[in-house]
Formats: C-alpha cells, sequence, structure tokens
C-alpha cells in the first residue's frame, strides 16, 4: 500500500542479523504489524507492536517503533534459513490493514 | 481448530468468466476481509465485513461484490473475469475479543489466474 514503504530485498548471511525498516503514514493507527510469508503460503503474523510502546522483543525477534518519525524495524537475531521469506509490514485497526510491498529476505550460507 | 478456510486454492479462468472464492473461519470472528496480493504492491483491501449483513468496500473494489449472510462465511464473488483479476486472493478474519484483539489471521490464498 501506498501508506506503507519498506525496503524490496535483503540479503543476509546465516548466524548474522537481519534489520528490515518500514515506513509508514498514519499515525492513528493503534497496532503495527509485521507478517512473514514463506513461498506459497498465506501470511504469518510474527508480532505486533502497540503505538503507544518503543520496543518489543520476543525471542529472536525484536521491534523498534519511532513514533516521530513513523519508522518500524525489525530484527532478526542469529538469522537461520528458515527465515527466508518475504516480511511484511503493516499498520492499521483489526479489519483494515495497510500493507508495505514486502521485503524479501535471503539467507545464504 | 481449522482457522480460515479459502477454496479453492488454484482457478484458472477464461475472460467474462464469472466465479465466487469461498471463505469460511470457524474462529467466532465478527470481521472479515479479503485482500488481492500483486507482485511488488503488497496487500489491497477489496472489501470488509464488520458483521453479518454488513459489509464496505477497501482500496479496490471494483469488480468484485461481497456479502456476509453467516458470521462465518464471507464470499468473493468475480461477476466478469478480466485478466487484470489475475493475483492471489486471500481472506482474513479478526476479532475485537479477548486476547487475540486486534490479530488478523489468513487463509492460504486462492492463485487466480485469468486468461
Amino acid at each position: 500500500g501506498e501508506d506503507v514503504e519498506q525496503s524490496l530485498f535483503l540479503s543476509v548471511r546465516e548466524g548474522d542479523s537481519s534489520v528490515i525498516n518500514c515506513t509508514y503514514t498514519d499515525s492513528s493507527s493503534t497496532y503495527l504489524y509485521w507478517y512473514k510469508q514463506e513461498p506459497g503460503a498465506g501470511l504469518q503474523l510474527l508480532t505486533y507492536i502497540f503505538s503507544n510502546m518503543d520496543m518489543k522483543q520476543d525471542q529472536r525477534l525484536t521491534v523498534l517503533l519511532n513514533k516521530k518519525d513513523k519508522h518500524l524495524s525489525l530484527r532478526i537475531a542469529d538469522t537461520q534459513t528458515g527465515d527466508s521469506a518475504i516480511y511484511f509490514c503493516a499498520e492499521g485497526n483489526d479489519y483494515k490493514l495497510s500493507f508495505g510491498a514486502g521485503t524479501t529476505v535471503t539467507v545464504r550460507a | 481448530n481449522a482457522g480460515v478456510t479459502q477454496t479453492p486454492k488454484f482457478q484458472v479462468l477464461k475472460t467474462g468468466q464469472s466465479m465466487t472464492l469461498q471463505c469460511a473461519q470457524d474462529m467466532n470472528h465478527e470481521y472479515m476481509s479479503w485482500y488481492r496480493q500483486d507482485p511488488g504492491m503488497g496487500l489491497r483491501l477489496i472489501h470488509y465485513s464488520v458483521g453479518a449483513g454488513i459489509t464496505d468496500q477497501g482500496e479496490v473494489p471494483n469488480g468484485y461484490n461481497v456479502s456476509r449472510s453467516t458470521t462465518e462465511d464471507f464470499p468473493l464473488r468475480l461477476l466478469s473475469a478480466a485478466p487484470s483479476q489475475t493475483s492471489v486472493y486471500f481472506c482474513a478474519s479478526s476479532t475485537e475479543q479477548g486476547g487475540q484483539k486486534n490479530i488478523q489471521y489468513f487463509g492460504a490464498g486462492t492463485r487466480l489466474s485469468v486468461l
């Protein structure tokens, strides 16, 4: 969606950290989301963050939110081959989400 | 727990044909949505519903109709298919209630080609 922008590709070495960035425009969104899509599959919710939070950590995943700059990032620690997928940033309410175009993450050995 | 089920998984249509993409959820979610996914464009909202009998248009509604006669089902109809409707279609559901509030659950998608 035009309201959410993210880079299209990221290549990372196995074991390194991945950082996927996203910018959004709607400051009224209550939640911001990260979804993962593996080839031929639907979207799987990875994590989400309330708009009044700055950071959320969940095992290997760290989400950082900069409300002033409307910038969201997803860090994946110790990236594995199973992390190769398309990652979508999304904002909105519970039945109307605006998605970015998706970042294709390729993990190389 | 089946979650969100979409049928068919694949479909090929000729221009001008009509068809219905089925979506069903068994989580008693009040909200349901249809998105289409095109390369380099992410997902775009086609139609959504906030409850049985209530539907509204999303970002790209032209060429599609929906209805919501029950909480469980939210079919998407293509009245006269066009090549521009070649896409992957995803159905999603969510709820305002409980611990899963504001999380959209997606089906596996329907891959549609219009020749």
